[in-house]
């Protein structure tokens, strides 16, 4: 069965810096497309980050040069590595698997785990 | 960058079909996905490349995509389909993902 779960959200104050994971079961996160996707209260899905199987790592630009996605491939886990924090970077942030193969979405999710930026 | 526009909120009765539009620049150049959110739970995958349901989605959510828009529909509406949903694409001129701004279906 496929599963993950995300860990390390918390209350960080602006411009500190926070680390979140994402420990994946069922599947191998190496030889996947993986992605962190965030969710302000009572706001929409906004795409964060992807890391290719390949190694290649993309940014929203609302978050390029302060965010950078990584994964152990040891310890099967994701990682996103949040620096520079902004109040607005306060949201529910979920990592996701991504198909391989255009078009296929984002096929699972993990439940999420909540950061809040504030003093 | 590239948008995605869905309208805020579309109510439907109960057995009746509900429509929900999603609008980007040459959208049905893309492959089109949609997801489910319920209050409180992780979104949902229930259609991808434009028109496939994966394995244990009910046959009554469908979806098309041409032109500028996609759209979702989900006909004999329950009232367990109430959620919000987003359509999601790549683009591909910046290796992002985009998501639509969702949008909140009510069965009345």
């Amino acid at each position: 069965e496929v599963q993950l779960v995300e860990t390390g959200g918390g209350l960080i104050q602006p411009g500190g810096s926070l680390r979140l994971s994402c420990a994946a079961s069922g599947f191998t996160v190496s030889s996947n497309y993986m992605s962190w996707v965030r969710q302000a209260p009572g706001k929409g899905l906004e795409w964060v980050s992807v890391i290719y199987s390949g190694g290649s790592t993309y940014y929203a630009d609302s978050v390029k040069g302060r965010f950078t996605i990584s994964r152990d491939n040891s310890k099967n886990t994701l990682y996103l590595q949040m620096n520079s924090l902004r109040a607005e970077d306060t949201a529910v942030y979920y990592c996701a698997r991504v198909g391989a193969v255009a078009g296929t979405g984002f096929d699972y999710w993990g439940q999420g785990t909540l950061v809040t930026v504030s003093s | 960058s590239y948008e995605l526009t869905q309208p805020p909120s579309v109510s439907v009765s109960p057995g009746q079909t509900a429509s929900i539009t999603c609008s980007g620049d040459k959208l049905g150049d893309k492959y089109a996905c949609w997801y489910q959110q319920k209050p409180g739970q992780s979104p949902v995958l229930v259609i991808y490349q434009d028109s496939k349901r994966p394995s244990g989605i009910p046959e009554r959510f469908s979806g098309s995509n041409s032109g500028n828009t996609a759209t979702l529909t989900i006909s004999g509406t329950q009232a367990m389909d109430e959620a919000d949903y987003y359509c999601q694409a790549w683009d591909s001129s910046a290796d992002n993902y985009v998501f639509g701004t969702g949008t909140k279906v009510t069965v009345l």
